[in-house]
């Protein structure tokens, strides 16, 4: 059974605190995606990854930065946590070959407070 | 750039009843995928149905079907007998075709439909 897990399903952070968010996926994909959550926008993708050490930045990476040192896991950083980066954080792997899904984490809710 | 765009922030539906979900997209390439994702309440987001643009025949699996119109950049989803497990918010999906490795297999999303089922 395939899997992606994040490191927490909720946190909560103060302003201006170095935040890390983890996933891990078991199913050897190439690609690592991290997407932001909020209502009425859908998903937005931050940063997404195809390969270990390589990084793109998404649609919205403004504030924030990621890590990938192995292939199954992917870390996004929050250098410096604001009030306008609470929100949910979902995680996804997929292949880049053919029309396969991609596949999700549970999410992270984070807070800024 | 891509864009999706979900009409219908929320529907209801009652139980065994058929509901169609809208979605419409724009792009400028012939080749591409389109997805429709459910996220169940504190639940993790799942695949339900996948269309590729170059087939003409609507993809169907089980209960859910999927209306493609090309020309018109429609990909509206039908969920027929309604079950309370359908209560979800439903996303809609695209993903060009082009097989570049530095642009991944990235999704862009429309902003969802919220999907209530009634006893």
């Amino acid at each position: 059974d395939v899997k992606v897990t994040q490191s927490s399903r909720y946190l909560v952070k103060r302003t201006g605190e170095k935040v890390f968010l983890e996933c891990v996926q078991d199913m050897d994909h190439e690609n690592m995606f991290w997407y932001r959550q909020d209502p009425g926008l859908g998903l937005r993708l931050i940063y997404f990854s195809y390969d270990v050490k390589m990084k793109e930045k998404g649609d919205i990476p403004e504030g924030y930065s990621v890590s990938r040192e192995k292939k199954e896991r992917f870390s996004l950083i929050l250098e410096s946590a604001s009030t306008n980066q609470t929100s949910m954080y979902l995680c996804a792997s997929g292949v880049l070959v053919g029309y396969n899904e991609q596949f999700f984490g549970p999410g992270t809710r984070l807070t800024v407070l | 750039a891509q864009t999706v765009t979900q009409s219908q922030p929320e529907m209801s539906v009652q139980e065994a009843e058929t509901v169609t979900l809208s979605c419409t997209y724009d792009t400028s390439e012939s080749d591409y995928y389109l997805f429709w994702y459910k996220q169940p309440p504190s639940r993790q987001m799942i695949l339900v149905i996948r269309q590729e643009a170059y087939k003409q025949q609507n993809a169907t699996e089980n209960r859910f079907s999927v209306n493609f119109q090309k020309a018109a950049k429609s990909f509206s989803l039908k969920i027929s007998d309604s079950q309370l497990g359908d209560a979800a918010m439903y996303f809609c999906a695209y993903r060009s075709a082009l097989m570049i490795k530095a642009a991944g297999n990235k999704l862009t999303f429309g902003g969802g439909t919220r999907v209530l089922v009634k006893p």
